[in-house]
């Protein structure tokens, strides 16, 4: 069975750029998450689907990050523009289960270095 | 947010030594499971807890589910040189449907 896949696994833009990130989460698992971890600081929930619909966005920082995951498979995390604070690096999980019942399968995570 | 505080930040211990290292919240929380990640790499699940007081063990690894819920351990015994990487507590807090994580705990072990 394929693992959580992430792209690209580096990026590097300037301030005022966008990036897109893509996860492809386990085949069959519907709940996909993102999370941020800025270096040193804890990982950071960012925002939860349910297929293709967003069950919990409340971690988003603001409205310069957009989510989407048409069809329920892969998701796409689109920073417009970017800022430097936005550097770190952006994990996608994907689980079967909801909440604690089941396990929570990390990609390796994209790193988001802003310039 | 909610905020897991995970100790200690960091650690550099010989090999053969036990490690311990804790997370605490002023939050109950449901399960709790502790993640590993190497350099490069996602954190991979190492033990999860479901119950208070649950003590659960894989290989070296033990882990504790605190009995009041706010808290967890994760003890390393005999460690080794690939046990080197970054230890993260995870919390699923009471009602929610989401992980909160620590900071993680950055183990170095020298040979």
């Amino acid at each position: 069975e394929a693992g959580v896949t992430q792209f690209p696994s580096h990026s590097v833009i300037e301030k005022g750029q966008t990036v897109t990130l893509r996860c492809d989460p386990i085949s069959g698992h519907d709940n996909l998450y993102w999370y941020r971890r800025v270096m040193g600081k804890e990982i950071k929930f960012l925002l939860h689907f349910v297929k293709e619909s967003k069950q919990d966005e409340s971690g988003m920082p603001n409205n310069r990050f957009l989510a989407e995951r048409t069809g329920g498979t892969y998701s796409t995390l689109k920073v417009q523009p970017a800022e430097l604070e936005d550097s770190g690096v952006y994990f996608c999980a994907s689980s079967r289960d909801r909440g604690g019942t089941g396990e929570l399968f990390f990609g390796e995570g994209s790193r988001l270095t802003v310039l | 947010g909610q905020q897991l505080n995970q100790s200690p930040q960091s650690m550099f211990i010989q090999e053969g030594e036990d490690v311990s290292m804790n997370c605490t919240s002023s939050s109950i929380f449901n399960t709790w499971l502790w993640y590993k990640q190497d350099p490069g790499e996602g954190p991979v699940l190492l033990i999860a807890l479901y119950k208070a007081g649950e003590l659960t063990s894989n290989g070296r690894l033990t882990a504790q589910f605190g009995i009041t819920r706010k808290d967890s351990f994760l003890n390393i015994s005999a460690s080794i040189p690939s046990d080197v990487g970054i230890y993260f507590c995870a919390g699923l807090l009471y009602n929610f449907n989401k992980f909160y994580f620590g900071s993680g705990t950055k183990l170095n072990v020298k040979p």
